[in-house]
């Protein structure tokens, strides 16, 4: 599976849009991107994911690059809630078997 | 909403006791899973099951065992519990669909502390 970088940590201001990056530069045609994110002490909660379009759901939308090789998490409006450390994945078979290997993400600060 | 529950969020046992972890999905899913968590280390696949009483080594299986006797049902059993054990259990479920990518989702975890 496709390594992952993400920026170690981040700032956002409540209420603006957090935009979080991750580069998967030897991504293959049939592996996705996944977003988690896991609040200190509680599981890791899935975002979304997409394999070549973008994609949006009630929490975040999902921007890839057409040639693959990035993805940008938008959280829209963000709040203090959601401050947590973020996990960028690259899984074949779309991650429904596949074993979810997760780096150190991107620790997102949101500030009042 | 996909609903994963474990049995407990806190547990604490002793060294060489057996230990029985549960969880259950309420989405009909195929597929569960058991990682363990630690700092530095992040998850680390244990077993994982795609259907009933079918079972699969992860990453790291020894010292541990699994039973899936019901779809819903996925548990993690410790069979003689030693410290080394001690750690953040997560179970997942997702829906069989390599087509779709389906996202695994998880249980709130288990910090299981041996003493």
């Amino acid at each position: 599976d496709a390594k992952t970088t993400q920026p170690t940590s981040m700032d956002c201001a409540e209420g603006r849009a957090a935009n979080l990056p991750c580069n998967h530069s030897t991504i293959s045609g049939n592996e996705y991107v996944y977003w988690y994110r896991q609040i200190h002490s509680q599981g890791p909660q899935y975002i979304i994911h997409g394999l070549k379009n973008n994609e949006t759901n009630e929490m975040a939308s999902l921007i890839i690059t057409e040639d693959r090789k990035s993805s940008t998490l938008i959280l829209p409006h963000a709040t203090l809630r959601d401050t947590a450390v973020y996990y960028c994945i690259v899984l074949n078979y779309g991650g429904s078997q596949g074993n979810l290997i997760f780096g150190k993400g991107t620790k997102l600060s949101v500030k009042p | 909403d996909v609903k994963v529950t474990q049995s407990s969020r806190y547990l604490v046992k002793r060294t060489g006791e057996k230990v029985f972890l549960e969880c259950v999905q309420d989405m009909d899913h195929e597929n569960m899973f058991w990682y363990r968590q630690d700092p530095g280390l992040g998850l680390r696949l244990i077993y994982f099951s795609y259907d009933v009483k079918m079972k699969e080594k992860g990453d790291i299986p020894e010292g541990y065992s699994v039973s899936r006797e019901k779809k819903e049902r996925f548990s993690l059993i410790l069979e003689s519990a030693s410290t080394n054990q001690t750690s953040m259990y997560l179970c997942a479920s997702s829906a069989f669909g390599q087509t779709r990518g389906q996202p695994q989702h998880f249980g709130d975890g288990t910090r299981l502390s041996i003493l």
